[in-house]
């Protein structure tokens, strides 16, 4: 059974940092690209980062890009998600995603992790 | 620009049929996407893929209920037989090089 199980989320204030961590199990890991995807408090899905298998491949939202970084440990079958220079705005459920480019495989969720920022 | 539109909101009577819609932005009417459901306080939770011929693959233990069909730009999710736990927000995503794209989403009420 695949399972996604995020953790690291907290209160923290404007301009702190914060580290995501994801654990992935039932698949390998190694052979699947990675995403992060948030949700704001009453509001839609939003896209933050995407990581290919390999970690060689990085893609970010706009909305994060500077600020942000994923990465991936294969060996520990583990993705991150380093959030730095938090704002108000990231305040959301953080959600660990398989979402593949293609319906050679399912894609799959993460249950989710909550960040909130404010003073 | 590649972009998802969905309407806000649906709704249809508890053993009904409901036809939720998701747009492509004008030249992306190729890609395919993916069909996420969110019951409300829960993750998503992956339905479908759906090309745009209209052949779709299901997520695991998704019901029959459940069924996906294209049409130029337009991906719709049709869902029969409409039980009260259908009642959800629903999400059509699509994929760019390392980019994912999400609708805003359709808020279904099961009357």
């Amino acid at each position: 059974e695949v399972q996604l199980v995020e953790s690291g989320g907290d209160l923290v204030q404007p301009g702190g940092s914060l580290r995501l961590s994801c654990a992935a199990s039932g698949f390998t890991f190694s052979s699947y690209e990675m995403n992060w995807v948030r949700q704001a408090p009453g509001k839609g899905l939003e896209w933050v980062s995407y990581i290919s298998s390999s970690g060689r491949s990085i893609y970010y939202a706009d909305s994060v890009k500077g600020r942000f970084t994923i990465s991936r440990d294969n060996a520990k079958n583990s993705l991150y998600l380093q959030m730095n220079s938090l704002r108000a705005e990231d305040t959301a459920v953080y959600y660990c995603a398989r979402l593949l480019d293609g319906d050679y495989d399912d894609d799959y969720w993460g249950q989710g992790t909550l960040v909130t920022v404010s003073s | 620009q590649l972009v998802l539109t969905q309407s806000p909101s649906a709704s249809a009577s508890l053993g009904a049929s409901v036809k939720l819609t998701c747009t492509l932005s004008s030249g992306h009417s190729s890609y395919a996407i993916a069909w996420h459901q969110q019951q409300p306080e829960k993750g998503p939770r992956y339905l479908m893929k759906l090309k745009s011929d209209g052949s779709h693959s299901k997520g695991d233990g998704i019901p029959d209920r459940f069924s996906g069909s294209s049409s130029g730009a337009e991906r719709y999710l049709t869902i029969s037989s409409l039980q009260s736990e259908d009642e959800a927000d629903y999400y059509c995503q699509t994929w760019g090089t390392g980019i994912r794209v999400f609708g805003g989403g359709t808020k279904l009420t099961v009357l």
